[in-house]
């Protein structure tokens, strides 16, 4: 199976702030990886897929990145409502392992 | 709009059975992969299994091999879990959520509680 693993795991920032979340996986995952926001209470949220694509409705200061082997979800100006725990998934095969989550606060 | 409303949850003993359903609308249900993702309460999200828009084709997580079995009903836009041999660490919020190239609209979840 494929590991995934984020960092940090939690992480203290203030308005306006940019926020940057690192996530790897184990193996070749091409450019199949997604970013999701969960806030309590709340099914999880898809902010980006296959590595860059923003979904439909997300704020454009949300971004997705790769570098290596490695992905990195960007905030570029961190708002009230981004307050949350933030997870990476990987959808190159099954089964479909989330990282560990960030959470933001 | 689209919904996804997950029914079935509960509390069930250890050894045990439950069927979880998820109605859809909204969407052209037979034309996406969905998928089942469980969380325990405080944990992250565990992916557990996905079937593709026929039905031909499913894959499930290693902990759930065997004994969970996800199905699809397209004339009624329902899809399945069905769970046997039910352990406490199933115990969780089980959700349904529809994929593109990620779960895009997700349900609001039903408690699946394995207790004696």
């Amino acid at each position: 199976d494929i590991q995934m693993t984020q960092s940090p795991s939690s992480l203290s920032a203030s308005v306006g702030d940019r926020v940057t979340i690192t996530c790897r996986a184990s193996q070749n995952i091409d450019k199949y990886l997604n970013w999701y926001q969960q806030k309590p209470g709340k099914a999880p949220n898809l902010l980006i897929y296959t590595t860059s694509t923003l979904q439909s409705g997300v704020p454009s200061r949300f971004s997705g990145s790769a570098s290596g082997t490695a992905f990195t979800l960007t905030i570029s100006s961190l708002q009230p409502e981004d307050f949350a725990t933030y997870y990476c998934q990987q959808s190159h095969s099954p089964p479909l392992t989330f990282g560990p989550g960030t959470k933001v606060d | 709009e689209v919904q996804l409303v997950e029914s079935g949850g509960g509390l069930v003993q250890p050894g045990g059975s439950l069927r979880l359903s998820c109605a859809a609308s909204g969407f052209t249900f037979s034309k996406y992969w969905m998928h089942w993702v469980r969380q325990v309460a405080g944990k992250g999200p565990v992916w557990v299994s996905r079937i593709n828009e026929d039905g031909t084709t499913r894959s499930y997580a290693d902990s759930v091999e065997g004994r969970f079995t996800i199905s699809r009903d397209n004339a009624k836009n329902t899809l399945y879990l069905q769970m046997n041999s039910l352990r406490a660490e199933d115990t969780a919020v089980y959700y349904c959520a529809r994929a593109t190239y990620g779960q895009d609209y997700w349900g609001q979840g039903t408690l699946v509680t394995v207790s004696s």
